[in-house]
């Protein structure tokens, strides 16, 4: 089965500028997840989508980060104006969630390393 | 507020001897437990996992253990291979919802 995929791969921007990830989850997978790395640290989740709906979005910084799904399948996630502290790897997942004592964890897409000077 | 630690930021093993990475967690109400393998410039991918209701878990040269009592797990490698070189992450989620929250990490360096 095809991957998580995810776009671009790497992004420099300036800061204050804006900046948008695209992310094609595996078909079939309801929930999706947009995570942050910074270097040195685990993912930290953003947000969490159900199909077309937000689960949870309580990590992400809503002043100026966005997210949509468009018709339960792609999303992208966006940052206007982006800050020095946003640089960090971006990572799309994918799951089929879990059943009982059972959980099939995610598929991680590559990730979008963004870089702010 | 991290709920899940990895307090070895690396670790470095022979070839052929056994890798243990530890993991330790606050909080005793996660049902799952997971690990994940990440190589430079890929996302991570997912090793193995354990439930709450087990305290060990094989697949191959991989085992997780579980002590819930210590709120401890470790994740143990035999025999260690050069592929095995990478970052390992530990995550934990609930059973209601399946968001995982992971360490910062344990970076294994396999030597020949």
């Amino acid at each position: 089965e095809a991957g998580v995929a995810q776009s671009p791969r790497y992004k420099i921007i300036e800061k204050r500028q804006s900046v948008a990830f695209w992310c094609n989850p595996i078909s079939g997978h309801a929930t999706l997840y947009w995570y942050q790395q910074i270097l040195g640290q685990g993912p930290k989740l953003l947000i969490q989508f159900q199909n077309n709906g937000v689960v949870d979005d309580s990590q992400l910084p809503k002043d100026r980060f966005s997210a949509e799904r468009l018709k339960g399948v792609d999303s992208t996630l966006k940052i206007q104006p982006a800050k020095l502290e946003d640089s960090a790897v971006y990572l799309c997942a994918s799951s089929l969630g879990g059943t009982g004592e059972f959980f099939y964890g995610y598929t991680f897409g590559s990730g979008t390393r963004l870089t702010v000077v | 507020d991290q709920q899940v630690k990895q307090n070895s930021p690396s670790l470095s093993v022979q070839e052929g001897r056994i890798s243990i990475l530890n993991c330790d967690y606050t909080n005793s109400m996660f049902d799952y437990f997971l690990w994940y393998k990440k190589y430079p410039a890929e996302g991570p991918t997912f090793l193995i996992s354990i439930s709450s209701i087990k305290d060990k878990n094989e697949d191959g040269r991989f085992t997780v253990f579980l002590n819930k009592s210590a709120k401890h797990l470790s994740l143990h490698i035999v025999p260690s291979q050069p592929g095995d070189s990478a970052v390992y992450f530990c995550a934990a989620s609930f059973i209601n919802d399946y968001k995982l929250s992971f360490g910062a990490g344990t970076t294994v360096t396999v030597r020949a």
